[in-house]
């Protein structure tokens, strides 16, 4: 059983351009869920993809976008970056549209924005 | 505002002194209650749900329990490897696709 796998693992961006930032989740899962994590912070819920539609989303503008494919695996897209995007971004699967009990986290992908 | 609260923001202990962490919730309608650990430069890992009051749950040196306000994560007779930022997260009653919302973690450092 492969778990949830992120890349890359860092990255660095300068303010204003774009940025996309890619997930695959555990087998047997078709749910994904994208956080993001400030430092010193817990996690905030960016948005769900449950068999590609976006079904929940966090309190975050639209320059925040996603995509999942027909095989679960997801992209986040961040566009016109700010300083305040940096951050650790983190995907988590589970299954039965985020009902379950559990999220399975990746080790995350930390992007910073000079 | 749904709003998770979490304290101590960091706690030393030698090893075996037990303690508690606490996390008290403000929530329109609780669905669960969920424990994780999260280790440096890694994503959070689960430990525990819990949906009702009074519920109870354990696994090794970590007891979870719940009442209608607060949840408290007890660790006994902690060792080093315990060390890590434990995360208290709460689901709303909303059917699943609110996610989570998070406390900022409890720093737990256990010296030898």
């Amino acid at each position: 059983e492969t778990g949830v796998t992120q890349s890359p693992t860092h990255l660095i961006k300068t303010r204003g351009q774009q940025v996309t930032l890619r997930c695959s989740s555990q087998s047997g899962h078709n749910t994904v869920s994208w956080y993001q994590q400030a430092l010193g912070q817990g996690p905030q819920f960016i948005f769900q993809y449950y068999r590609e539609e976006e079904n929940g989303r966090g309190n975050f503008p639209p320059r925040f976008s996603g995509l999942q494919f027909p095989n679960y695996s997801s992209e986040l897209n961040v566009n016109a970056l700010e300083l305040d995007d940096s951050a650790l971004y983190l995907c988590a699967s589970s299954s039965n549209r985020g009902l379950d009990e559990k999220l399975f986290f990746g080790s995350g992908t930390q992007l910073s924005v000079l | 505002e749904d709003q998770v609260t979490q304290s101590p923001e960091a706690l030393r202990l030698q090893e075996g002194e037990s303690s508690s962490l606490n996390c008290s919730y403000t929530v329109s309608g609780l669905r669960g209650l969920f424990w994780y650990r999260q280790d440096p430069g890694k994503g959070p890992e689960f430990l525990f749900t819990l949906y009702s009051a009074g519920e109870e749950k354990e696994k090794e040196r970590l007891k979870a329990t719940l009442t209608k306000k607060e949840s408290f994560l007890h660790i006994t007779a902690p060792k080093p490897e315990d060390s890590a930022t434990y995360l208290c997260a709460v689901q709303l009653s909303g059917g699943g696709a609110d996610g989570l919302t998070f406390g900022k973690g409890t720093h737990l450092i256990i010296q030898p």
